[in-house]
């Protein structure tokens, strides 16, 4: 099955800093990769999605790029806010497969 | 529109009892799904539903059942408790399949004693 591997599981950065967190799949007919947005105690949320037809995706200061030849994507997030702190989790699947697999989450910490 | 309702919030049981995490959606979602998540682990997929009477084997399936009579419910039933259970538990729906927007629930804190 589709493994997904998440960098950094940690990331603390300054706000108004830029913030990246990368994910590598291993199943190459995955075509869809969504990020989630989990603040603490509460339930993930679909931040930004992308799927397979497109390289790049941009919501306001939420960008997702994709690389499908290397089998990654990344999140970024660019003049990073207070409130952007959270668990963000990456996930890939297939049309033809109903199995979503999620990355191990990156906690985001913004000082303000 | 509630979304995706689970009960209950919090729950502990002893190590062999039994019990059931309900699960309802009110946006006539096809897709439905249990997840858990541990530290470090992210969501495990446990099982999941594509329709009423169809369900299937996530990542993680053993020691849990899962069946879908009706569009709306999925209830997910762990049938004797044991401690590696412990953890927080999400349902999920989605309009068709898992590579669509997934809209979760609030989560079920379990703790197997």
């Amino acid at each position: 099955g589709e493994n997904v591997e998440q960098h950094p599981s940690t990331l603390s950065v300054q706000e108004g800093d830029s913030a990246v967190i990368k994910c590598t799949y291993s199943d190459s007919a995955s075509n869809y990769f969504p990020w989630y947005k989990q603040e603490l105690g509460k339930r993930p949320q679909l931040i930004i999605d992308i799927r397979s037809n497109v390289g790049e995706k941009k919501d306001q200061r939420i960008a997702v790029t994709l690389n499908k030849t290397a089998k990654h994507f990344s999140l970024h997030i660019t003049e990073t806010q207070p409130e952007d702190s959270a668990v963000y989790f990456c996930a890939a699947s297939r049309v033809t497969n109903n199995d979503m697999r999620f990355g191990a989450g990156t906690r985001l910490t913004v000082k303000p | 529109n509630a979304g995706v309702t689970q009960t209950p919030k919090f729950q502990v049981l002893k190590t062999g009892q039994s019990m059931t995490l309900q699960c309802a959606q009110d946006m006539n979602h096809e897709y439905m799904s249990w997840y858990r998540q541990d530290p470090g682990m992210g969501l495990r997929l446990i099982h999941y539903s594509v329709g009423a009477g169809i369900t299937d084997q996530g990542e993680v399936p053993n020691g849990y059942n899962v069946s879908r009579s009706t569009t709306e419910d999925f209830p997910l039933r762990l049938l004797s408790a044991a401690p590696s259970q412990t953890s927080v538990y999400f349902c999920a729906s989605s309009r068709t399949g898992g590579n669509t927007e997934a809209f979760f629930g609030q989560g079920t804190r379990l703790t197997v004693v």
